[in-house]
């Protein structure tokens, strides 16, 4: 089973922020937050990971809460092709990631 | 893109056949990934490969196995095709000097069994 919790879908306007909640209460000290997403047909895209400390890329920021039970997945100006399916995991490696069912984000115009 | 590529893209076959998916893996990635995607679901694991061995496997069956060659390429065989088996497959590569933090997925193969 996934060992985080996500909201199955969210709907976010274009040019806003969309940010993407995540609960990971049993993570353990040694487990990256990773974030990938899924467009419709394709494979799964990585965004972002982080341990501890907040993290910003080209795609997007992750923050963590101090006591890593939660983050927030934040892309600054959603667009149309941010819709997807947002997968947020916890693992020590990538060996084995266990999946959720992770967020349906709708971006509308 | 990322350079992970994966045939065929679509695949029909019937119960109790055997099926081989093939993979190759990113310029320069030595780690392969298998996960099965049933239809509303999020993916998983069903085995890793690292330089030609096998690496952490999930709860699949045997008849679910692989392969990697020298080339770091990869093969998922299935025998004994089940109803349940149809799904997207989908191999992933990476890079343990990159510190193996992301997985570069193919598109991967559609697999109906009918």
């Amino acid at each position: 089973d996934a060992k985080t919790t996500q909201p199955p879908s969210m709907d976010c306007a274009e040019g806003r922020a969309a940010n993407l909640p995540c609960n990971h209460s049993t993570i353990s000290g040694n487990e990256y937050v990773y974030w990938y997403r899924q467009i419709h047909s394709q494979g799964p895209q990585y965004i972002i990971h982080g341990l501890k400390n907040n993290e910003t890329n080209e795609m997007a920021s992750l923050i963590i809460t101090e006591d890593r039970k939660s983050s927030t997945l934040i892309l600054p100006h959603a667009t149309l092709r941010d819709t997807a399916v947002y997968y947020c995991i916890n693992a020590g490696n990538n060996r084995k990631l266990i999946w959720g069912l992770g967020t349906s984000l709708a971006v509308n115009p | 893109e990322t350079g992970v590529t994966q045939s065929p893209t679509h695949l029909i076959k019937t119960r109790g056949q055997q099926v081989t998916l093939r993979c190759s893996s990113q310029s320069g990635h030595n780690t392969v990934s298998w996960y099965q995607q049933a239809l509303g679901q999020g993916p998983q694991f069903i085995f890793q490969y690292y330089r030609e061995e096998e690496n952490g496997r999930g709860n699949f069956p045997p008849r679910f196995s692989g392969l990697q060659f020298p080339n770091y390429s990869s093969e998922l065989n299935v025998n004994a095709l089940e109803l349940d088996d149809s799904a997207l497959y989908l191999c992933a590569s990476s890079s343990d000097r990159e510190g193996n933090e992301k997985l570069f997925f193919g598109s991967g193969t559609q697999l109906s069994v009918l």
